[in-house]
């Protein structure tokens, strides 16, 4: 199957980066996925990667090792309305047939003063 | 700006009945998706959807569920005999290409409550 592993929540100061961790186990890896979800809010896509390397988009990056199973999200210059849960989740193909989207449990991000 | 839409926001219907959440996904978009959140759970991936037939799917996807496109406009996802773990938001999502995912955009989703 796939398993998806990240920090459930952390802390960061206001104008601080901070980078969030996931981990993966998948086969027939297809892509991993990071979104944004403010609470009681539908989810907002942050960043595909599919090859391995670092795409930077504004103050957010992201960041993939297929290798290592392992991708982190960069938040930099953080403001308090980066405070949010973000979910990693990754694009597989476990047991053959169709691929399937597999969420992490999110991680909830406290931004302060 | 173009967004996703969804209706309703909140539907309330008795456990054994049929519900249609709809949406009318971003207009030049070719995929669409569906996913559900428990409250308090994370994110679960349902079905993509493309040229009129099902690209991708979970395993929660079984036969109590179906998708489908009935004009040019709407999505809808359709839950037959709701159970009261259907209780869930349901998220529509829309992106322009299928070769690799591209930005999905998402609509503000809708509530079922399943008593």
């Amino acid at each position: 199957g796939q398993n998806i592993d990240q920090p459930t929540e952390m802390t960061a100061t206001e104008g601080a980066i901070v980078q969030i961790n996931c981990t993966y186990q998948t086969s027939g890896f297809n892509g991993l996925f990071w979104y944004q979800q403010h609470a009681g809010e539908a989810p907002t896509f942050l960043s595909y990667n599919v090859l391995d390397g670092l795409e930077e988009k504004g103050r957010f990056s992201s960041f993939l090792s297929r290798s290592k199973g392992y991708s982190y999200l960069l938040l930099k210059e953080l403001q308090m309305k980066d405070s949010a849960s973000y979910l990693c989740a990754v694009r597989g193909n476990p047991s053959g047939g169709y691929q399937k989207v597999t969420f992490g449990t999110g991680t909830k991000l406290q931004v302060i003063p | 700006e173009p967004e996703v839409t969804q209706t309703p926001s909140h539907q309330v219907t008795q456990m054994g009945q049929e519900v249609i959440l709809r949406c009318v996904p971003i207009s030049n978009h070719l995929y669409f998706y569906w996913y559900r959140q428990i409250l308090g759970q994370k994110v679960e991936f349902l079905v993509s959807f493309y040229n009129n037939e099902i690209s991708e799917k979970s395993e929660i996807f079984d036969d109590q569920f179906s998708v489908e496109r009935p004009d040019g406009s709407n999505f809808t996802l359709k839950i037959r005999s709701t159970k009261l773990e259907d209780s869930a938001m349901y998220f529509c999502a829309s992106s322009v290409t299928g070769e690799t995912y591209n930005e999905q955009f998402f609509g503000p989703g809708t509530r079922l409550t399943v008593l």
